[in-house]
Formats: C-alpha cells, sequence, structure tokens
C-alpha cells in the first residue's frame, strides 16, 4: 500500500457532463500530479499542484483543472465531457524534500 | 517524435528467457530516468532508476546511454510473474520534475 488513496475508483458519466476526482495524498508529501492514461498508452502529465498552487501543465485543455488543499489532497475537475477523456487518472504524490513519488490505484472513468 | 519512444510489444517469451526492453528520449536535458512496471489497469510502481554507470538488482539490469539517449532494461530468467507492461520514464531539469512515459511494452511470459 502506497498510502495514497484516490475515489472513487470507477465512473461512468455521458458526453457534456462535468466529474471531479479525488486524491489523498501519502503523509509528509506536499506535490500532488495527476496523470491520463488512455487504453494502451503510457500515463501522460495533466498538472502538478505544491502546497496549493499549480506549477505545471501538459497538453491539456482548460476544461481539466485542479485544486490542492491545505491537507495536500487534490481534485482533479474535468468539465464537458468528451469521450476521449475516458482513461484511468492517476494520481502521484510526491516530498519535494525526498524526491519519493508513490501513485494511487487510479479512477477509471467511462464516458459514453 | 514523441518525447520517450519504446519498443513496440507485445513480447511473448517462455519461462527462463532473457529479454530486453530499449527505449529512446528527446529532450536532452534530461536529469533522470526509471522503468516503471504496471499490471493490468493498476497503478505503475518504480521497478528501478537507472544511471549512466549501468545498474542491476537481481534477474534486472538497465543501462543509459546519455550521448545516444537510449535506455534499456534486461530481465533475465523471466518468470510468469514477470507478465506486465514495462513503462519508461524521463524527467527533465527544464519541464519541473514531470514523468515523461513511454508507451509501454507489454512483456508475457509463458511456461
Amino acid at each position: 500500500e502506497t498510502g495514497v488513496t484516490q475515489s472513487p475508483t470507477h465512473l461512468i458519466k455521458t458526453r457534456g457532463q462535468q466529474v471531479t476526482l479525488r486524491c489523498s495524498s501519502q503523509s509528509g508529501h506536499n506535490t500532488v500530479s495527476w496523470y491520463q492514461q488512455a487504453l494502451g498508452q503510457g500515463p501522460q502529465f495533466i498538472f502538478q499542484y505544491y502546497r496549493e498552487e499549480e506549477n505545471g501543465r501538459g497538453n491539456f485543455p482548460p476544461r481539466f483543472s485542479g485544486l490542492q488543499f491545505p491537507n495536500y489532497s487534490s481534485e482533479l475537475n474535468v468539465n464537458a465531457l468528451e469521450l476521449d477523456d475516458s482513461a484511468l487518472y492517476l494520481c502521484a504524490s510526491s516530498s519535494s524534500a525526498t524526491g519519493d513519488l508513490f501513485f494511487g490505484s487510479g479512477t477509471q472513468l467511462s464516458v459514453l | 517524435r514523441k518525447e520517450v519512444e519504446q519498443d513496440p510489444g507485445p513480447f511473448n517469451v517462455p519461462e527462463g528467457a532473457t529479454v530486453a526492453f530499449n527505449c529512446t528520449y528527446s529532450n536532452s536535458a534530461s536529469q533522470s530516468f526509471f522503468w516503471y512496471r504496471q499490471d493490468c489497469r493498476k497503478e505503475p510502481k518504480l521497478l528501478m532508476s537507472v544511471y549512466s554507470s549501468g545498474n542491476e538488482d537481481g534477474r534486472f539490469t538497465a543501462q543509459l546511454n546519455r550521448a545516444s539517449q537510449y535506455i534499456s532494461l534486461l530481465i533475465r530468467d523471466s518468470k510468469l510473474s514477470d507478465s506486465a507492461t514495462y513503462l519508461c520514464v524521463v524527467t527533465a531539469y527544464n519541464q519541473g520534475g514531470k514523468l515523461i512515459f513511454g508507451q509501454g511494452t507489454e512483456l508475457s511470459v509463458k511456461p
């Protein structure tokens, strides 16, 4: 067990809807990153949060947004869902001090 | 061109075989290199870091060639439990330390 928990584990939505995915980081980790993994592909970096501020973003449109809370947990929000948003969404928590990084078990999102 | 490219799979090998995975990266500012293992639709897990001097962990050997921007992973004496997708991962100093993944190479070890 990595101590990084994601919820929900599975989710089904329809096109145009909005979704919020949640991630609780490992104790002592102050950085959270989100990745999207489509079937048959490697994970793609969405963005990273450090001390409640976004400090890096991948090639994803603005309808992908996030938050990090004072306890370092995080949310990923996706608006106006599209079929291509169907993927496994992975959260990774890390420590800027030690460099340790661990992934949560992911949320499988299906958009119909 | 993708930032990190891996051998297309899948690799189907018998138990006991030696298998090698190759990976190339395009950003010469890349600074850290890893191999991750991912079981079917589960989270990636760090298998090993890769150093210029090469490093070995039991049956697994990783090599890095910075001049050629090439990374490899060798698995000796394959076990059934080695069946998984192997992901080549790179971080770059000029990209805020984000992990850049290859598309993964699937390995299936058969009895």
